[in-house]
């Protein structure tokens, strides 16, 4: 079965340092792989996604994300934060041509920039 | 262009109730995918519907039940409501179309609280 970790739960950084969120997942095919936001009484956007090619993909916003195969890894980043980065992140897996697209989700990291 | 709807927003059922949650999905989209969103937790898939049918589904009981419309709005029903539900419902909505995976629109969910 596949699933996400997620192994940072809160996070809490100072404007403009920089950002990196651990994700690993479980999976022995191929996958797709995404990262989503949900910025406080805001609803889940997505913020990047990795379907193929290029291991570094970038994303709205700044963050870029990327994938290391043999670590099954998609690791979020952004060089410097801002106060309005502050919410919740969930790192999401797909499996490739499935039936279906649903989604398999990470528990979440919540990130706090105070400035 | 109008988002992913759900209706209500807020809802307070007691245990042994029984509900029911709305989703209008985003225009040209025609699938509709339920997530159940404990508190700390990310989003676990429910089930997906596609042409009316139930396409795939998520480890719920069969106390979760849905519905898929032919405008492809969606009803997610759940029976004999146990504390254990509350959570956020969200909707997420998709075009079915024929890549391996086909990008879901988030709603902005339901609370439901049980009591």
């Amino acid at each position: 079965a596949q699933s996400v970790s997620q192994h940072n739960h809160h996070v809490i950084l100072s404007e403009a340092a920089s950002l990196e969120l651990g994700c690993n997942y479980s999976y022995g095919g191929t996958v797709n792989l995404f990262w989503y936001v949900q910025y406080p009484g805001q609803h889940l956007q997505l913020l990047l996604k990795y379907f193929s090619g290029d291991p570094l993909v970038k994303g709205i916003k700044g963050f870029e994300a990327e994938f290391i195969k043999s670590k099954f890894s998609f690791n979020l980043r952004k060089p410097s934060v801002q106060w309005s980065d502050t919410a919740e992140y969930f790192c999401a897996v797909n499996a490739y041509g499935g039936a279906t697209n649903k989604l398999i989700f990470g528990t979440g990291t919540l990130l706090a920039v105070q400035p | 262009d109008a988002g992913v709807t759900q209706s209500p927003t807020h809802l307070i059922k007691t245990r042994g109730q029984q509900v029911t949650l709305r989703c209008s999905p985003k225009s040209g989209h025609d699938t509709v995918s339920w997530y159940q969103q404990a508190l700390g937790q990310g989003p676990q898939f429910i089930f997906q519907y596609y042409e009316e049918e139930e396409r795939q589904r998520g480890n719920f009981p069969d106390r979760f039940s849905g519905h898929q419309f032919p405008n492809y709005s969606s009803e997610l029903n759940v029976n004999a409501l146990l504390l254990g539900d509350s959570a956020l419902y969200l909707c997420a909505s998709s075009f079915a179309g024929f890549s391996s995976y086909n990008e879901q629109f988030f709603g902005p969910g339901t609370r439901l609280t049980v009591l």
